[in-house]
């Protein structure tokens, strides 16, 4: 399978408990981030993204929170599932720029 | 069904040898990417194109080449002179304008092995 996971900060977290995965970014001057989900062997799945204008986005069973003075992003994912068994990594973008910066990523690993 | 395939999922490369990996999309995207992904490492960009017939080096462009002569595709190259190419990769499309220009999708990946 892919080895994208080892030597990755891990979380584990019981079926059904909520999930908070942190992210620091880089660059003061990044306005635009987004959450994906990695699963093994796959290519990364956008998940949900927040603008700096904004400090909390809500999706479906995620919250994405958005801390511009400590330069921090979390992302919490409500009544975790199996399904949910993968690495999530945040990335930062300036508005118009084509590059982005990616975080290296935490694996989550649920126990049912 | 729409969105960004790769092909092949598995690749297998003697050194010494060029191999071609295949990115295409039919978003309609004017922006395509690619990355390289190492365990326990953030993805790194190889080359990105911002519209046909153009393309920029990313933050490791050595030993890689690439061509956008098509919109929908944007395939990338590894030569035999990338010295360490076995890696997890990754194409990325964007759209170049508009509401929810800025986020990147991604293809499934290929996995490239050096023997």
């Amino acid at each position: 399978g892919e080895s994208v996971g080892l030597h990755l900060p891990t979380l584990s977290v019981q079926e059904g408990d909520n999930s908070i995965i942190n992210c620091a970014y880089s660059n003061s001057a990044s306005d635009y981030f987004i959450w994906y989900k990695q699963e093994s062997g796959k290519g990364p799945q956008f998940i949900i993204d927040i603008r700096s204008n904004m400090d909390k986005r809500q999706g479906q069973r995620v919250t994405v929170l958005l801390n511009k003075t400590v330069k921090h992003l979390s992302l919490q994912i409500a009544a975790t599932q199996p399904g949910d068994s993968a690495v999530y990594f945040c990335a930062e973008n300036i508005g118009g720029y084509q590059k982005v910066t990616f975080g290296t990523g935490t694996k989550l690993q649920v126990i049912p | 069904d729409g969105g960004i395939t790769q092909s092949p999922k598995y690749l297998f490369r003697k050194e010494g040898q060029n191999v071609t990996l295949s990115c295409e999309q039919n978003l309609n995207h004017d922006a395509m990417y690619w990355y390289r992904q190492d365990p326990g490492q953030g993805l790194r960009l190889i080359y990105y194109s911002q519209i046909v017939n153009d393309f920029q080096k990313g933050d490791i462009a050595e030993g890689y080449s690439v061509s956008r002569e098509k919109k929908e595709s944007f395939p990338l190259t590894v030569t035999s002179a990338q010295k360490n190419p076995t890696a997890f990769y990754l194409c990325a499309s964007r759209e170049q304008w508009g509401v929810g220009s800025d986020t990147q999708y991604f293809g499934p990946g290929t996995r490239l092995t050096v023997l």
